[in-house]
């Protein structure tokens, strides 16, 4: 079984880029979540996602953060534009269904580095 | 914001010693769960503690929760240098319908 499929693994902007991110989540997991990760810190939900649904996007800051999950497949984040300040690692996790019982399954992550 | 914090932030040890880490939290939890990351790699999830359960195992890993310290221990016996990883917990909390992680502790296990 595929894991969570992330692309591209790294990039690198120059601030006030735009940037996107890509995730498919393993077959069949209906929530998708996309973290933001700092060095040495444990990662912090940006949104997830009930198929289609953003049921949690409180922590995104809207002002410059977007994502989509069109066909409540994979998902896009999009970042524009960037600042030096988003430097880190955006991770994709998938589950079979919301937080509670089931662990989730992460991706490798996108390491942006903005310049 | 992080709700949990790990304690030790680093821990060194030599292959087939035990290495304990500590998880302390603030608010109610459903559940408990640990969480691997190699450098560079995706989290991948160790084990599943709930709110009603005091200690858990899974091969070489022993977990406890006390809820009334809100704090939850994770023991890895026999280690590994393929241990060597940062170990997150997370709490599923209440009322707020997302998982929390922690700071996270860097486990460097020497050959």
């Amino acid at each position: 079984e595929a894991g969570v499929v992330q692309s591209p693994r790294y990039k690198i902007i120059e601030k006030k880029q735009p940037v996107a991110f890509w995730c498919n989540p393993i077959s069949g997991h209906n929530t998708l979540y996309w973290y933001l990760q700092n060095l040495g810190q444990g990662p912090e939900l940006l949104i997830r996602y009930e198929n289609e649904e953003a049921v949690d996007d409180s922590q995104l800051p809207k002002d410059r953060f977007s994502a989509e999950r069109l066909k409540g497949v994979d998902s896009t984040l999009k970042i524009q534009p960037a600042e030096l300040g988003d430097s880190a690692v955006y991770l994709c996790a998938s589950s079979p269904r919301g937080v509670g019982n089931n662990e989730q399954f992460f991706g490798p992550g996108t390491r942006l580095t903005v310049l | 914001s992080q709700q949990g914090e790990e304690d030790p932030q680093a821990l060194s040890i030599q292959e087939g010693e035990n290495a304990t880490m500590n998880c302390s939290y603030k608010t109610s939890i459903n559940n408990l769960q640990w969480y691997r990351q190699n450098s560079g790699r995706g989290l991948v999830h160790l084990i599943l503690i709930r709110s009603n359960e005091r200690e858990k195992h899974s091969g070489r890993l022993r977990v406890t929760l006390d809820t009334s310290k809100k704090s939850s221990s994770l023991l890895i016996t026999a280690s590994r240098a393929a241990d060597t990883a940062s170990y997150f917990c997370a709490t599923d909390a209440r009322n707020t319908d997302k998982l929390i992680f922690g700071t996270g502790t860097r486990l460097q296990v020497f050959p």
